[in-house]
């Protein structure tokens, strides 16, 4: 079974600054996707960045970056010069074996102007 | 294209009522998933098609739940006698590849 884990239920950054969301997963699969979903309050879940366990090389969108630490089952976000529209619940989910995914808890993430 | 539609946006509901919702995909997308989101939580998945295949259910789809898919297009999620319990966003997302597309969710209240 897959599991995923987000420690940090609530952050906050100021504009323009940097911010790091944390994510462990647990997984038997040799092969798998890792995701980053943001969910703006009241809106649509949107995909913000994905990344597959067989790349080394850490993915990268724009101001979003992860850090992929694959013995350590590590797959943190951070987000470069925080913009207020960033304020939003982060999920991060895996997909492994089957189509589903599997998602954490959540972070939400506050910026402060 | 608009993205991923459902319908209703919000349901209220008696307990012991049937309640049924839609989603339609994006054109051309193939897979289709329904998800249930309880407040304070991540999604948790339900189940799948592939076309109109219904290829996987999660044990949280109790018998009281039934879904369809029957040409591959929209699908529907029935909920039978409905409890408190089942109060949760019911959110739908398809895809074609790995991206999976989210729709706005239904809001489901159970009283």
């Amino acid at each position: 079974a897959q599991t995923v884990t987000q420690s940090q239920p609530e952050m906050s950054v100021q504009e323009a600054e940097t911010v790091t969301l944390s994510c462990t997963y647990d997984t038997s699969e040799s092969d798998y996707y890792l995701f980053w979903y943001k969910q703006p309050p009241s809106r649509q879940m949107i995909l913000v960045i994905r990344q597959e366990a067989y790349k080394q090389q850490n993915a990268t969108e724009n101001r979003f970056s992860v850090n992929f630490q694959k013995a350590a089952k590590s797959f943190s976000l951070k987000i470069s010069d925080s913009q207020l529209g960033d304020a939003a619940m982060y999920f991060c989910a895996s997909q492994g074996g089957s189509e589903k995914l599997v998602f954490g808890k959540g972070t939400k993430l506050t910026v402060n102007p | 294209d608009t993205g991923v539609s459902q319908d209703p946006r919000h349901k209220i509901t008696k307990r012991g009522q049937n309640v049924t919702f839609r989603c339609d995909p994006i054109s051309e997308h193939n897979r289709l998933y329904w998800y249930r989101q309880t407040l304070g939580q991540g999604p948790e998945f339900l189940t799948y098609f592939q076309n109109e295949a219904q290829l996987e259910k999660s044990r949280l789809l109790s018998d009281r739940f039934s879904a369809e898919r029957p040409k591959g297009s929209f699908s529907t999620l029935e909920i039978q006698r409905t409890e408190q319990g089942d109060s949760a966003m019911y959110l739908c997302a398809s895809s074609r590849g790995d991206e999976q597309f989210f729709g706005p969710g239904t809001r489901l209240t159970v009283l």
